[in-house]
């Protein structure tokens, strides 16, 4: 078990940048999460993945961002045009089943300039 | 909407006095309560799972209760490592977790 993988662990980047973040689960997990944490606050749910199917997308996934899961693998998420509010860690999370433990990698901190 | 409130926000003890952390949840339909630990600079690490009121579990110092209503986690003794934030977090009709703000327990040798 080598855990959540996550890359790059740090991005710094301008405002009006495009951005990609990688994520790869727990290799026998068919379930992959992401989420977003600001400073002081919990994990926000954004997106998430059954094998290559994206089921849900919370509200907060403006249509600048977007998620794939292209061979039920790794994850990518991009943000487009980002902007000074997107600053944020984003994590992402693996689990094996609906109501078992979901288990997080140690995120992407972003910082836009 | 599911919602998790967490109290206090921020817990200074001395080592080996004990204490307790409240969640509060609100979920139409309750999947299962998660309790995990976020270290700075990290992602949140796994502590427990509790599925139906009147579940307990337990690791080490720590044990996490379950009601209608609420969960606790009690931390007996604890020591300076165990300062973290601590993340409450509720699965309802849907798989995403929806998480409280955190509590940011410090512990003093």
């Amino acid at each position: 078990d080598t855990g959540v993988s996550q890359d790059p662990r740090h991005k710094i980047t301008k405002r009006g940048q495009n951005v990609t973040f990688r994520c790869d689960p727990i290799s026998e997990h068919n379930r992959l999460y992401w989420y977003r944490q600001t400073l002081g606050q919990g994990p926000e749910f954004l997106t998430y993945f059954q094998n290559e199917a994206q089921l849900e997308k919370s509200r907060l996934l403006s249509d600048r961002f977007s998620a794939e899961r292209p061979k039920g693998s790794f994850s990518t998420l991009e943000i487009q045009r980002t902007e000074q509010g997107d600053s944020a860690m984003y994590l992402c999370a693996s689990s094996q089943q609906p109501n078992q433990p979901q288990h997080f990698g140690d995120g992407t901190r972003l910082s836009i300039l | 909407e599911d919602q998790v409130t967490q109290s206090p926000e921020a817990l200074r003890l001395q080592e080996g006095e004990s204490s307790s952390l409240n969640c509060s949840y609100t979920v139409s339909g309750l999947r299962g309560l998660f309790w995990y630990r976020q270290d700075p600079g990290k992602g949140p690490e796994f502590l427990f799972t509790l599925y139906s009121a009147g579940e307990e579990k337990e690791k080490e110092r720590l044990k996490a209760t379950l009601t209608k209503k609420e969960s606790f986690l009690h931390i007996t003794a604890p020591k300076p490592e165990d300062s973290a934030t601590y993340l409450c977090a509720v699965q309802g009709g849907s798989e995403k977790l929806v998480f409280g703000k955190g509590m940011k327990l410090t512990v003093n040798p």
